[in-house]
């Protein structure tokens, strides 16, 4: 079975600061990789995914995440956050087969103070 | 495009009465997903179906809960009875495929149980 672990359950920071937000994985075969974002009152969005080649991904709004595959992690990263950040962000895994499913992390929630 | 619908949004019920669910995923979508989501957690799979079938059921609890999609477009999640231990965001989401990369999240349903 998989597994998602998110490191920081909640992240406070300055606008201007950078951020990393660490995602570790558990699954013994190929996978996709995913970083969703929920704003507040809005939808869970895509935020950025790895599916294959190059690991270091980039999503929008700036975002990045690098798929270290000896270390089962997909960090997402953002060398200056905005206020317009403030939300809760999770890391997703799915079994990189038709049927597979995508398991979540419990998230971390993102305050970038202004 | 018009997004993943869910209705209703908010729902409170005292334990052991039934409710139900309803989601109308993106047109031409034949994936679609049922997620629980309680509080200070990710998002967890219930079930997922591949038009009308049934692809993946083995999280949700069967005892109680119940879902169908029977003509392949809208989908209805049911649970009865009710527990406390069930109050949570119901998540839908829905996909052109399973192969393609990415899942479109409606709003869920906040579902309180009393």
């Amino acid at each position: 079975a998989q597994s998602v672990s998110q490191h920081n359950h909640h992240v406070i920071l300055s606008e201007a600061a950078s951020l990393e937000l660490g995602c570790n994985y558990s699954y013994g075969g190929t996978v996709n990789l995913f970083w969703y974002v929920q704003y507040p009152g809005q939808h869970l969005q895509l935020l950025l995914k790895y599916f294959s080649g190059d690991p270091l991904v980039k999503g929008i709004k700036g975002f990045e995440a690098e798929f270290i595959k000896s270390k089962f992690s997909f960090n997402l990263r953002k060398p200056s956050v905005q206020w317009s950040d403030t939300a809760e962000y999770f890391c997703a895994v799915k079994a990189n087969t038709n049927a597979g499913k995508s398991t979540f992390g419990d998230g971390t929630t993102l305050t970038v103070k202004p | 495009e018009a997004g993943v619908a869910q209705s209703p949004r908010y729902k409170i019920i005292e334990k052991r009465q039934s409710v139900a669910f309803w989601c109308n995923p993106i047109s031409g979508h034949a994936t679609l997903y049922w997620y629980q989501q309680i509080l200070g957690q990710g998002p967890k799979l219930l079930i997922q179906f591949q038009n009308n079938g049934v692809v993946d059921d083995s999280q949700l609890p069967k005892d109680r809960f119940s879902a169908e999609r029977l003509k392949g477009v809208d989908s209805t999640l049911k649970i009865q009875p009710a527990k406390l231990e069930d109050s949570a965001v119901y998540l839908c989401a829905s996909k052109v495929a399973p192969d393609m990369e990415t899942q479109y999240f409606g709003p869920g349903t906040r579902l309180l149980v009393l």
